[in-house]
Order: structure tokens, then sequence, then C-alpha cells
């Protein structure tokens, strides 16, 4: 699977779009961009996935660019609920095997 | 259930001893997942099971580490003659279907954090 690259931490104001960038430059056509979190003490949450096109659901939107080389999270309007460690993973769609979780994006919602 | 159950939650055992962890994962789920997550550190893969092929025991640290699956559903996570650093949170997660893009992904269980002393 691809490695990707993100800001070890970043700040939010709560209530604010926040905004977390992923650099996937080595994307190979068949992986997808998976977006987890992990608040304190509990397992990663799923948030979100996408192939090319943008996607948006109740929790998140996905910004994938054209040349899919990186992507960006966007949360719109933070809440302290929000705080958590977020990691972008790329992974083969043909493959049925793990998730390869990096050191993900340490986001602090602050009121 | 309605989602990935995962017992104990929480396990102090002394150096040396066996510990097996459970993992039951959301009914239907042909994908299992074992994790481990040391202590500020990320997770680090250690094992996937699919309906009835050999698993992917890639990521097992050592022949300590051992996990089965039966009857495709409930797996069981042993470490034998645990020590320290085998400390961490284990996690286990479960997927509808192998591929990705399909159904929403992984669930995650809440883990079991090990304690070796």
């Amino acid at each position: 699977d691809a490695k990707t690259t993100q800001p070890p931490s970043m700040d939010c104001a709560e209530g604010r779009a926040a905004n977390l960038p992923c650099n996937h430059s080595t994307i190979s056509g068949n992986e997808y961009v998976y977006w987890y979190r992990q608040i304190h003490s509990q397992g990663p949450q799923y948030i979100i996935h996408g192939l090319k096109n943008n996607e948006t659901n109740e929790m998140a939107s996905l910004i994938i660019t054209e040349d899919r080389k990186s992507s960006t999270l966007i949360l719109p309007h933070a809440t302290l609920r929000d705080t958590a460690v977020y990691y972008c993973i790329v992974r083969v769609g043909a493959a049925g095997n793990k998730l390869t979780f990096g050191g993900g994006t340490r986001v602090l919602v602050k009121p | 259930g309605a989602g990935v159950s995962q017992s104990p939650s929480n396990k102090v055992t002394e150096k040396g001893k066996d510990v097996e962890l459970r993992c039951d994962p959301i009914s239907g789920h042909t994908a299992l997942y074992w994790y481990r997550q040391s202590l500020g550190q990320g997770l680090e893969f250690l094992i996937y099971f699919q309906g009835n092929s050999a698993p992917d025991k890639s990521g097992l640290p050592s022949d300590r580490f051992s996990a089965e699956r039966t009857g495709g559903s409930v797996s069981t996570l042993t470490i034998q003659r645990t020590q320290q650093e085998d400390s961490a949170v284990y996690l286990c997660a479960s997927s509808l279907a192998p591929r990705a893009g399909r159904g929403n992904g992984y669930t995650f269980g809440s883990g079991t954090r090990l304690t070796v002393v």
C-alpha cells in the first residue's frame, strides 16, 4: 500500500471547519483513500473513503485532487468531541489485506 | 451484536504467563483483523483472517503469538510466556468484505488493555 504523509498535529477552533491534509503521491490507480480517527482510549472509527470523486457523509467531506496525489478531510463544524488522532490510509482495492496506519494527525479542538 | 466485542477489556498478567484475548466480530463480517497499539504509538498489524483462506500472519512479532478463528466467527489471540514489552492495547476489527471501496470499512472493537508485570 502507498505511504501517506500527514502533519503530526494541528489545532482548530470550536465551530470552525477543520481541514486535514494528506499526501499520497505514490498512490496507484486501484488504491482508495480512507480516513479513520481514534479518540483517546477508543478503537479507531471509520470516517469516510473515496477513490477519485469527492465524497460527503454525515461526519465529513473528502476532497481528492484530480491527480489523486493528495486529499483533504474536512470537518465542517469542529466540536470538542472531534479532538482525536486522524489517520489517512490508502489501500489497494483488489487485495483483501490490512490497513497500514501511519502516525496520523493529532487534532486538538479548542473552545 | 451491534459492534465488535472484545474481552476482557483489561488484563493484568505476570511475566511468563500465557494470556488469551477474545474477539467477537460483527455477525456476517467475513474479514477479521488483530492490531496492537503500544502506549503513545500507532497501530501495528498482527494478523488477518478472511473466510476459509489461510490467515495472513505477517505481522505477528514472534512465535509466542498465535491466533485462531473458529467457525468463521469468534477469534482468539494467544500470547505465550508474556513479556513486559507485550504490554499494549490489542484491537480487533472486522469488515463485511475485504475489498476496499465496499461497505464502510473496518469496525474496531474497544480493545483489550494488556499489562504484563
